[in-house]
This record gives C-alpha cells, sequence and structure tokens, in this order.
C-alpha cells in the first residue's frame, strides 16, 4: 500500500529540548516536504527536498532542520523547540513532473511547552 | 510568485442548502488541481483533482470542481450539504514543473442540522 508514515503523531516537549518527527514514503517519489498547519494560515511549507542529499527552505523555515540521506526518509529537525513552533506537522510526497498528486502523512501535532 | 487564494474563510449554511467555495490561483505553468478536506482532529483527505481534460471534475461524497482556465479558478462545489460535511476545505495547486504543492488558507464549513 502506498503511504507516507509520520511518527510520532502526538508530542508534548518542553522548550530547548531537541527532538526529530521521522517521515517515510514507499512510493519511490523523488519530491518530500514539510508543512506546518495553523488556524487561518493554512499549511505552510517549511522545508522540502526534490531528491536524495537535495534540500531547500520552503516559505517558513526558521527553527527548523532536515535531511534527505536516503530518498525514502525525510526527518523534520527541531535543534531547540520554541512554544511558536507549537503546531499541526505534515509530511507530503510526490513525483515531479506531468500529472501527480502529493501524498500525505497522518500529521504530528506538536505542543512545545 | 504563486499564491492560492480562498474567498470565504468561514461558510455557514444549513443542511441540504448548495455549496460553493471560491479558489484562485496565481501560476504560468502546468499546474494540477487539488480539494482537500480536512475533519475535526483528522489528517487531510483528497476531495478531488484535476490534471487535464474535462474541466468539471466529481470527487467523493458527491463533491465537484470547476476548472476555468481563463479565470485561473477552480471553485469547488456541492448541490446539498449536510451536517457531517463540517469541516475545513483547502485548495490546492501543485506545479508540474518543481512539484511544489502550494495550499490556500482554508475555508471552515459549518452545516447546522
Amino acid at each position: 500500500e502506498a503511504q507516507v508514515t509520520q511518527n510520532p503523531r502526538y508530542l508534548i516537549t518542553v522548550t530547548g529540548k531537541k527532538l526529530t518527527v521521522t517521515c517515510s514514503q514507499n512510493m519511490n517519489h523523488e519530491y518530500m516536504s514539510w508543512y506546518r498547519q495553523d488556524p487561518g494560515l493554512g499549511l505552510r511549507q517549511i522545508y522540502y527536498s526534490m531528491n536524495v542529499e537535495v534540500t531547500d527552505k520552503g516559505d517558513v523555515p526558521e527553527g527548523y532542520k532536515v535531511s534527505r540521506k536516503e530518498k525514502r526518509n525525510f526527518p523534520l529537525i527541531l535543534e531547540s523547540p520554541s512554544p511558536n513552533q507549537t503546531s499541526l506537522y505534515f509530511c507530503a510526497s510526490n513525483r515531479i513532473g506531468g500529472n501527480t498528486e502529493a501524498f500525505f502523512g497522518q500529521g504530528t501535532r506538536l505542543t512545545v511547552v | 510568485a504563486q499564491s492560492v487564494s480562498q474567498h470565504n474563510h468561514h461558510v455557514i449554511l444549513s443542511e441540504a442548502a448548495s455549496l460553493e467555495l471560491g479558489c484562485n490561483y496565481s501560476y504560468g505553468g502546468t499546474v494540477n488541481l487539488f480539494w482537500y478536506v480536512q475533519y475535526p482532529g483528522q489528517h487531510l483527505q483528497l476531495l478531488l483533482k484535476y490534471f487535464s481534460g474535462d474541466p468539471l471534475v466529481k470527487g467523493i461524497k458527491g463533491f465537484e470542481a470547476e476548472f476555468i482556465k481563463s479565470k485561473f479558478s477552480f471553485n469547488l462545489r456541492k448541490p446539498s450539504v449536510q451536517w457531517s460535511d463540517t469541516a475545513e476545505y483547502f485548495c490546492a495547486v501543485l506545479s508540474g514543473n518543481t512539484g511544489k504543492l502550494i495550499f490556500g488558507q482554508g475555508t471552515t464549513l459549518q452545516v447546522k442540522p
């Protein structure tokens, strides 16, 4: 089954404690991305990757890091989380080119206290 | 810059009323168009998609959307809403060339029984 798997689904952490949210896809997609969803702001792209070892900033990259060492995995790293990073996060993957659609993970609800 | 604009931020309807949610995008290249729905506390779910061909596309749960190229619009419609349609709706555009998916701000639909 084609899917994007995100973990954890829920996370409560304290300010400054490093955390990683994992994302894995099994569709051999080139493009992977992270979004955060906030009320009234929709989904905004944090970082994206067009292939292995190729990553770039999205619209709201401050305070986040990513890596793409393998095609299937695209973890989101918060080195020093702050309360303004409390949000709902989605990972997505899709092909590049032609008729393509994005597949989404189940979401990670992060609370930073 | 590429952007997606949803006209209505919050819509309240009674059951059996007709629904139309507006969506306009700005992008000059090849685009793939989507509507997603997010029920309370859940992840994104694809309602419908448009790649090419017939500009009137039908999706799940009785939803349809019309692509009007000259107006850069992709409006979502449903002839008769139900209480269970209460959710947040997102219009999105995916660039075929870059793979980037851009979302509108979202529309919260509240259907009163």
